[in-house]
């Protein structure tokens, strides 16, 4: 089945940088678009980046742009965000999502996310 | 783009509550619900617009008519209680992005 396991989260201070890593297994990685999604403690869900299945287009929120950056690997099935000059406003749980046989649109499966901190 | 959702809700047990979410992105893409429950990771309940995929009970469904959609749960059960969020892709020229409503508390009485 279907498995994402987030990685890399930790206390980081305000204009610091993080790596993101998301191992996927169960399904054809190269095959599937990915997101990543982000909690804030108490809040709702926040969309963050996409990644094309074909690897050649990335999205992003408007709050990360120009200093996320969503890459992958898919010789060993890993997704990747890269968190630069971070404020305490990214503080939150980062989850990875896959994209859905149906459409990348949706988000069919998602890991437990991984907690990012950004405090002095 | 925006989606804004009722932020609680309540439906006595075995009854039937709709849960909506209203944005102009939902015009041109059918969206999806997710449930989250305390603790846990998101789970999709809905896409494209009536699609439940397996495992989601039949008591869940969708619909979507202009601006809106829908989560209705018919016979709602005490493990229903949870978050609810609906989200769409909203796209601009050739820039994608994708959006959250602020989610639904439900709370089964």
């Amino acid at each position: 089945q279907v498995q994402l396991v987030e990685s890399g989260g930790g206390v980081v201070q305000p204009g610091g940088s993080l790596r993101l890593s998301c191992v996927a297994s169960g399904f054809t990685f190269s095959s599937y678009g990915m997101h990543w999604v982000r909690q804030a403690p108490g809040k709702g869900l926040e969309w963050v980046a996409f990644l094309r299945y074909d690897g050649s287009k990335n999205y992003y929120a408007d709050s990360v742009k120009g200093r996320f950056t969503i890459s992958r690997d898919t010789s060993k099935n890993t997704l990747f965000l890269q968190m630069n000059s971070l404020s305490s406003a990214d503080t939150a749980l980062y989850y990875c999502a896959k994209g859905h046989d149906y459409g990348d649109s949706y988000l069919a499966s998602w890991g437990q996310g991984t907690l990012v901190t950004v405090s002095s | 783009s925006e989606l804004t959702q009722d932020p609680a809700v309540s439906v006595a047990l075995g009854q039937t509550v709709r849960i909506t979410c209203q944005g102009d992105s939902l015009r041109s893409s059918f969206g999806s619900w997710y449930q989250q429950k305390p603790g846990q990771a998101p789970v999709l309940v809905i896409y494209g617009k009536t699609n439940r995929p397996s495992g989601i009970p039949d008591r869940f469904s969708g619909s979507s008519s202009g601006n809106t959609a829908s989560l209705t749960i018919t016979g709602a059960q005490a493990e229903d209680e949870a978050d609810y969020y609906c989200n769409s892709r909203d796209s601009s020229g050739d820039h994608l992005n994708w959006v959250f409503g602020g989610g639904t508390k439900l709370t089964v009485l």
